[in-house]
């Protein structure tokens, strides 16, 4: 079993304020990380797919940064908005299949 | 809505019996994954086929199995069935074969065994 672990589990933003959660991963044998947006009664939808140290992405309000060496990505979210609400997912590719893992999910709740 | 199928969404079954999820990936994709999501759990992979052919098993218990059929579509078997199989089923395509390939999720089938 891999540790990947995801932190916090869940945080409550209010609306407009910015924030960022952690995904920690194993810093050797790395491969990818995706990162994921699950809306409840839906299915994941990916958002980031990370495979170089250094790497920063970027979609509309929401980012990433990855740090392979010491193994953790941070994902951010710009002026928070009620439909941000999700479960934000991330899953470690290791150099083998057998090494592939997703987090337990940080739950956001964005309250107007 | 990802282009990903899957059928049937509900499933409500009785232990001891065997079921069959189905699921279609984007046209152009070669790579299905299936998952399972239970309540205790996070997304747990259980296996992957690339272009008919079993790539990667994830934590697969002995009595499901799958196959991926020539037109891509994928079919998950679980036999045996006990009450803590019950969980959301996702499977999943991809172009390629390879952990940086993004991933496009089905609807999930909800299976519920009494």
């Amino acid at each position: 079993i891999l540790n990947v672990e995801q932190s916090p589990q869940s945080l409550h933003v209010q609306e407009g304020d910015s924030t960022n959660f952690t995904c920690s991963f194993p810093s050797s044998n790395f491969y990818a990380l995706h990162w994921y947006r699950w809306e409840t009664a839906k299915s994941p939808e990916a958002l980031f797919v990370m495979t170089l140290n250094g790497d920063e992405k970027k979609k509309g309000r929401i980012s990433a940064t990855l740090n392979t060496k010491e193994g953790y990505s941070y994902l951010y979210i710009k002026g928070s908005q009620p439909e941000d609400s999700a479960t934000y997912l991330c899953a470690f590719f290791g150099d083998s299949w057998g090494k592939f893992q997703f987090g337990a999910g940080t739950q956001v709740v964005v309250t107007p | 809505d990802s282009g990903v199928t899957q059928t049937p969404k509900h499933l409500i079954t009785a232990t001891g019996q065997r079921v069959t999820l189905r699921c279609s990936p984007r046209s152009g994709d070669l790579s299905v994954y299936w998952y399972q999501q239970s309540l205790d759990q996070g997304l747990q992979f259980l296996i992957q086929y690339y272009n008919g052919e079993e790539r990667a098993k994830g934590n697969i218990l002995e009595r499901f199995s799958a196959q991926q059929f020539p037109d891509l579509h994928s079919e998950l078997n679980l036999s045996s069935l006990e009450l803590g199989d019950s969980a959301l089923y996702f499977c999943a395509s991809s172009v390629g074969n390879s952990g940086s390939d993004e991933q496009f999720f089905g609807p999930g089938t909800r299976l519920t065994v009494l």
